[in-house]
């Protein structure tokens, strides 16, 4: 069955480092690649695409790569701030447009 | 601009009892998703349309779970005879495009956190 594995640990960095967090899946062959911010009580934001053909993508301090070989996403924050803190959910998507979402990453900034 | 709102906020129900939850997709919006999520993890897919045309509903855990979408806007997640396994967050999400070319943006409502005692 398809399986996607997010770091179910907390991630607690210190402000202005980069954060990496890891989406790797199996079982799976997506079209494409979302990740998702999600803050407490409230409903995930999206946050950046990458699709199958594509390795990389930035979006000002957000950074995501996609490797179909390993299977794996990165997702990076440089130059953390306290106001990143959240959680982050990687989510697979196919044609259908149907999303899967990993279990999310909490990502602490430490001030 | 107003986002994807869901009602109730909040539903406690007795077990056996019938709940009716309420998304409301952003304006204009072709495709609807019906989410459950359990506390500490991702969204779990249950549904979705595309205008009123129900695509795929392989999520839904059991018949006594349905939805509905009759005029391609509003929509709603029926649970019957509930189960306290039921408990849970639902959230509804909407896509501008019907997703046939892929990578739609999906936002998400607040959601409705459901208890059945």
């Amino acid at each position: 069955s398809q399986k996607i594995e997010q770091n179910s640990e907390a991630l607690n960095i210190q402000e202005g480092k980069t954060a990496t967090l890891t989406c790797n899946y199996t079982n799976y062959s997506p079209a494409y690649l979302q990740w998702y911010r999600q803050d407490p009580g409230r409903g995930p934001v999206f946050l950046l695409l990458i699709r199958e053909n594509e390795k990389e993508k930035r979006k000002e301090r957000l950074k995501v790569t996609f490797d179909t070989t390993l299977k794996q996403s990165l997702f990076h924050i440089t130059a953390s701030q306290p106001a990143d803190s959240a959680t982050y959910l990687c989510a697979l998507g196919n044609a259908g447009n149907m999303l899967t979402f990993g279990g999310g990453t909490r990502l602490m900034v430490k001030p | 601009g107003a986002g994807v709102s869901q009602s109730p906020r909040y539903k406690v129900t007795k077990r056996g009892q019938d709940v009716a939850l309420r998304c409301d997709p952003i304006s204009g919006h072709v495709s609807l998703y019906w989410y459950r999520q359990a506390l500490g993890q991702g969204p779990e897919f249950l549904t979705y349309f595309n205008y009123e045309a129900q695509q795929d509903k392989s999520g839904l855990p059991n018949d006594r779970f349905s939805a509905e979408r009759p005029e391609g806007s509003i929509s709603t997640l029926t649970i019957q005879r509930t189960e306290q396994r039921d408990s849970a967050m639902y959230r509804c999400a909407s896509s501008l495009g019907s997703g046939r070319a892929g990578a739609e943006t999906q936002y998400f409502g607040p959601g409705t956190r459901l208890l059945v005692l």
